[in-house]
Parts: C-alpha cells; structure tokens; sequence
C-alpha cells in the first residue's frame, strides 16, 4: 500500500534547529515533496526532491534517502513565523499525491 | 501568492443541501485538483481535472462531482452533504511540473 508517517506535534525554541522526519511508502518513486501550511491558510510550497542527498534553501533544507523510504526537512534558525504545520507528500501515479497528517510546529519564545 | 483562488471563503450548510465550491486557476494551468482536509489531517484527494475531463479520482462517493471549464476555472460541487463533510476543501492547479498550487481553500461547515 500507500503510506506516509510524520510525527503530529513538535515543539522547539526560537533560534534554535528542528528536524521534521517523514516516512513512505508508495508503489513507484517520482519525488517526495514538502508544504508549509499555516491555521486556516494554503499550503506552500518549500522543497522537491527527487534524488538523494540534502537541499538547502536559505534556512530551511530536505534530504531524501530513497532507499530507505525517508526524508527530513531541517528548519534552522527557527522563527516564531515559522510555527506552522509541515506537511510531506509524495506523488502517486499520474493524478493525485499522498499526504502525510502534518507535523505542528509550535516556536517558542 | 499562488494565483489560485478560491471562493467562497467559509460557508455553512445544513445536512442534506447541496453546495458548490469555486476554483480560479492560473493561465496555463490546465491539470486542477481538489482536495479535502479535515481538521488535524492531511488533504486527501478527491479527483483531477486536465483539460475538462476527470482523469482521477480518489476514494469519495459520486455525489462528490466536479467540473473544469475552458477559461481555468473549476467546480467542486456536493450533494446531499453529510456532517463528516465538514472540512477545508483545496484547489490545487499544476501547468503539468509535479509541484501544486494550491488556493487558500473554502471552509465548510455542515451542521
């Protein structure tokens, strides 16, 4: 089957790293994808991967290690903004793409 | 700014009515999505459009039906609504890369 496992909550202190992890497993690979979504607002996008290794855009970076099924996006520098929900998904097929539940990132002062 | 919007905004029905959700695309973006996301959840796909035909769709009953016009506009409409309908329902348009954009969807409440 299809499935995508993130951790629900997280909370961290402002300035400091978080690492969110994400966990799949889908019938077929075309990239693994990171959303950003605030209360009551669209996602957004924040990154793509396709190939292992790590990603880095400005204070935020992914990996993906396709063969094990796994991909973390690393938030540096954390900011109260970026409380947030972090959404991983992979697409499935040609159509349509899994999302994961969401991870809710409380920033602390 | 993902040029996709979406109307209404929140909207309240009673169980039972039928309700019609709006969806404005960006120029090119011929493959348009809707999803579902209840509170506390991921979206969950409910079908795709590209060039005004269904080409997808997930596991939602048929009174879930959709409709995808010339001009990059599109429709999501609900009969004959259940309480569980409740949720944020996303357009997300694509001018055919893997990446979504998505509209800051429409709110809806069943009571």
């Amino acid at each position: 089957g299809q499935n995508i496992d993130q951790p629900t909550e997280m909370t961290a202190t402002e300035g400091a790293i978080v690492q969110i992890n994400c966990t799949y497993q889908t019938s077929g690979f075309n990239g693994l994808f990171w959303y950003q979504q605030h209360a009551g607002e669209a996602p957004t996008f924040l990154s793509y991967n396709v190939l292992d290794g790590l990603e880095e855009k400005g204070r935020f970076s992914s990996f993906l290690s396709r063969s094990k099924g796994y991909s973390y996006l690393l938030l540096k520098e954390l900011q109260m903004k970026d409380s947030a929900s972090y959404l991983c998904a992979v697409p499935s097929g040609t159509y349509k793409y899994i999302f994961g539940t969401g991870t809710r990132l409380k920033v602390l002062a | 700014e993902t040029g996709v919007t979406q109307s209404p905004t929140h909207l309240i029905k009673t169980r039972g009515q039928q309700v019609t959700l709006r969806c404005s695309s960006q120029s090119g973006h011929n493959t348009v999505s809707w999803y579902q996301q209840a509170l506390g959840q991921g979206p969950q796909f409910i079908f795709q459009y590209y060039r005004e035909e269904e080409n997808g769709r997930g596991n939602f009953p048929p009174r879930f039906s959709g409709l995808q016009f010339p001009n990059y506009s599109s429709e999501l409409n609900v009969n004959a609504l259940e309480l569980d309908d409740s949720a944020l329902y996303l357009c997300a348009s694509s001018p055919g890369t893997p990446e979504l954009f998505f509209g800051s969807g429409t709110q809806l409440s069943v009571l």
